[in-house]
């Protein structure tokens, strides 16, 4: 079945710094992939939405210089988390949908935390 | 919004059937009635869809009203590995509209 791979599954940086997380669609191609994050006990917040070859599209209130997205190839989306501070801290999520199928499969995650 | 409502959480036995109820009262014609299951530190894992008959796979049946307003995931025999939060969501098949999560169901199996 389809498979979303994200790399790397937990990652530990300093203030300041920015950390770049990966999700790839192993077996398939897609054209857009959506990437969440979730806090403690909390539920899945979409973040944005990362279409291949084009601007990622955001939701109100996640800062798109904060969280730079590119998608330059059909099975690689990257989020980049930029000057990254404590409250970055949390549980990121990518999804992506073969294109001729039907649900959205998601990858396992990355646990990011900021000292 | 997140356009259904859960019960936030349920208690099953080990051994029995957990049936997860969910409530899409404003579901268009096109849209799916999707289920996934977030086990702790996990990503989330796609279980059933349906359209308006029932379905069932390796992991779960899903039974869907006839109005389509509401919607039952049933676990045939629940585990303890089946401990997980469950999330019900609409959605139309083979496109790429976003998936707004509700909070979903937190499944406790009890041995």
């Amino acid at each position: 079945g389809a498979v979303v791979s994200q790399h790397p599954s937990r990652v530990i940086c300093k203030s300041g710094t920015s950390v770049k997380i990966e999700c790839r669609s192993l077996d398939f191609q897609a054209t857009t992939m959506f990437w969440y994050r979730q806090f403690p006990k909390k539920s899945l917040m979409l973040m944005a939405t990362s279409n291949e070859g084009s601007k990622a599209t955001y939701e109100q209130g996640v800062e798109k210089d904060k969280f730079l997205i590119n998608h330059a190839s059909l099975t690689l989306s990257t989020l980049t988390v930029t000057s990254a501070h404590p409250e970055d801290s949390s549980f990121y999520i990518c999804s992506a949908r073969d294109r001729g199928g039907s649900p959205l499969h998601f990858g396992n995650g990355t646990r990011l935390t900021v000292t | 919004d997140a356009k259904t409502t859960q019960p936030t959480s349920m208690d099953c036995a080990e051994g029995r059937a957990a049936n997860l109820p969910c409530n899409h009262s404003t579901i268009s014609g096109n849209e799916y009635v999707y289920w996934y299951r977030q086990i702790h530190s996990q990503g989330p894992q796609y279980i059933i869809h349906g359209l308006k008959n029932n379905e069932t796979n390796e992991m779960a049946s899903l039974i869907i009203t006839e109005d389509r307003k509401s919607s039952t995931l049933i676990l045939p025999h629940a585990t303890l590995r089946d401990t997980a939060v469950y999330y019900c969501i609409v959605r139309v098949a083979h496109r790429d509209d976003k998936i707004i999560f509700g909070k979903g169901t937190r499944l406790h199996i009890l041995p």
